[in-house]
Order: structure tokens, then sequence, then C-alpha cells
């Protein structure tokens, strides 16, 4: 069966970076796009970005541009989150989804791993 | 680019039938038919409901359905349940790998 096992939660100083791993599995890992997604505490879903495992191209939110990144392992079929410059605007739920294609049809997410940014 | 527009709340009882919309521009909801629409309860992971518009993968009643003219999408729940009651999202396509997703709805089964 498809699963999205992502780590565990974080806590974290303004200003340090986290990365966040989601490890996929029951599934050809190269045929479906990861997606990034974030819910901060109350708040709505927010699309952080994209990566194509086959070859890693990346598409960011204009809005994290300079401090994300996301990369792949497809031997461990695993994808990393990486966010930089933390403040407690960044305290969110931090999803990986799965897509097909490139269209935002996501059917399968992760279980969410926190991210909390404090003093 | 900006979040998709919903309603913050949304209510009906069970057995009626309560749409949700969804507005975007031209650049999203407007210029591509790939909205999607998510349910997520309370700590858990959003669900896929619809995606494409109207399209409804495998296992999810068919008293969910999608729609769309223009700028706008919605989201019919018809025969309310109170399983029903949950936070709606909808997310749509903004071109060049982007996507957007609307603010969410909360749904209340009264």
């Amino acid at each position: 069966q498809v699963q999205l096992v992502q780590s565990g939660a974080e806590v974290k100083k303004p200003g340090a970076s986290v990365t966040v791993s989601c490890k996929a599995s029951g599934y050809t890992f190269s045929t479906y796009y990861m997606y990034w997604v974030r819910q901060a505490p109350g708040q709505g879903l927010e699309w952080m970005g994209i990566i194509n495992p086959t070859g890693g191209a990346t598409t960011y939110a204009q809005k994290f541009q300079g401090r994300v990144t996301m990369t792949r392992d497809t031997s461990t079929s695993t994808v990393y989150l990486d966010l930089s410059s933390l403040t407690s605007d960044d305290t969110a739920v931090y999803y990986c989804a799965r897509s097909y294609y490139d269209i935002l049809t996501c059917d399968y997410w992760g279980q969410g791993t926190l991210v909390t940014v404090s003093s | 680019q900006s979040a998709l527009t919903q309603p913050p709340s949304a209510s009906g009882s069970p057995g009626q039938s309560v749409t949700i919309s969804c507005t975007g521009t031209s650049s999203d909801v407007g210029g591509y038919n790939y909205v999607s629409w998510y349910q997520q309860h309370p700590g858990k992971a959003p669900k896929l409901l619809i995606y494409e518009v109207n399209k409804r993968p495998s296992g999810v009643p068919d008293r969910f359905s999608g729609a769309k003219s223009g700028n706008t999408a919605s989201l019919t729940v018809s025969g309310l349940q109170a399983e029903d009651e949950a936070d709606y999202y909808c997310g749509s396509y903004a071109g060049n790998s982007k996507g957007v997703f609307g603010g969410g709805t909360k749904l209340t089964v009264l």
C-alpha cells in the first residue's frame, strides 16, 4: 500500500534551518511528483513547492524563494524539504503529498511534521 | 500568487445539500480544468475528494460533486452526514508547475 512517512517533530530557534524528510513506499517513486504543503496552527493549506523525482527539477512558491530547497534521494525513495532562516511564522505542520501529474492532484499525503520555531 | 477565496464557514442539516465556492482568477481556476478539493478532519492530513474539477477518486462517495464556471469552482455535498463535518479546501493548478489553495471552509452539520 502507498505510504508517505515523514520525519518527527522539530523544535528550532529563530534563524536556524530545518530538514523534513518524506519516505515513499508502495509505488514507483519516480513516477509521481511530490509537493510540500504547510499549515500554520488554525490556518489553511499553503503550497510551498514541487519536486520531480525524475531528475530532481523543482518549482518553489515565490514566498519561499531563496530559503527553501527540495531534494530527493532515489536510492531510498525519500524527498527532503530544507527551510532556512526560520521565524515564528514558520511554525506549522509540513506535509508531503504525491501527485501523478504536476496539477495539484494529491492523492496520498504524509502524516505531517510539526515544526515549532521558538526562542 | 494569492490564495483562492472560500467562505470561512458553511452549514447544513443532515440530509440537506450544501455548496462551497472557490474563487480564483483566469491564471488559476479559470485557466485550467485542474481544480481539486480536499477534506480535512481535525488533526488529520487532507484527503482528496475531487480532482480535475469533477472527478472522484475511488472510494469517495458520489454525494460529493464538483463543478466550475469561469473563475469559480464549487463543491457540493449532498445528503449531509455527521461525518462530513470537517474543513474543506480547494486547490488549483496555476501554471508552470505552481499550485495554490483556498483559505478553507469549515463545514458544520447542524
